[in-house]
């Protein structure tokens, strides 16, 4: 069993609209949430962590519902530079700081 | 940017080879992981240094190997390439190992043959 599941879509949705994005995971142990960006052919980028009480971070809203081992990502008002996959990771202490990631959600925002 | 650099962009390279791609992490930074991000996967993890000691190793074979160097860099090694070894391999530098987020570099895509 994959530690980190998500639907790989991909989502194509229009301009203005609001996407949710969610994932599962698998070790209760996980200690740290985050939501990564990856554009095509490069490296992923810090979109925001993730944090039970769930947190804002202008048109992005991350929330984590740790007894369902679960986090989702809500982008309001998509904006055509939205366009990339989305990669749910946990981090989980096994000696090393172990990211887990995803496979990623790919999103197309259409003009 | 990140400040975490990579070099080279790209490789190519036939079975049975070795490679060696190099990494600078962020100054300031002393834990380095490697990661490695087959097409259409996400990253997984394949080794981690924190101040220049391996603390925590992935599911990978031993061909699989890190050199760690003083001010932030760090190599890995690949022996005995395999086809399917052909990824785009990530290095991520943190502050340290109570230190959670991760910042990635831009990656070497190796290719295969």
């Amino acid at each position: 069993r994959k530690e980190v599941e998500q639907d790989p879509g991909p989502f194509n949705v229009p301009e203005g609209a609001t996407v949710a994005f969610n994932c599962t995971y698998s070790n209760s142990a996980s200690q740290s949430f985050f939501w990564y960006r990856q554009d095509c052919r490069k490296e992923p980028k810090l979109l925001m962590s993730v944090y039970s009480s769930g947190n804002e971070d202008g048109r992005f809203t991350a929330q984590l519902n740790r007894a369902s081992q679960y986090i989702s990502l809500l982008i309001r008002d998509s904006k055509l530079s939205d366009s990339a996959t989305y990669l749910c990771v946990v981090l989980l202490k096994t000696g090393a700081n172990n990211l887990f990631f995803g496979t990623g959600t790919r999103l197309t925002v259409i003009p | 940017e990140t400040g975490v650099t990579q070099s080279p962009t790209h490789l190519i390279k036939t079975r049975g080879q070795q490679v060696t791609l190099r990494c600078s992490s962020q100054s300031g930074h002393n834990t380095v992981s490697w990661y490695q991000q087959a097409l259409g996967q996400g990253p997984q993890f394949i080794f981690q240094y924190y101040r220049e000691e391996e603390n925590g190793r992935g599911n990978f074979p031993p061909r699989f190997s890190g050199l760690p160097f003083p001010n932030y860099r760090s190599d890995l090694n690949v022996n005995a390439l395999e086809l399917d070894d052909s990824a785009l391999y990530l290095c991520a530098s943190s502050a340290g190992q109570g230190t959670d987020t991760q910042y990635f570099g831009p990656g070497t895509r190796l290719t295969v043959l």
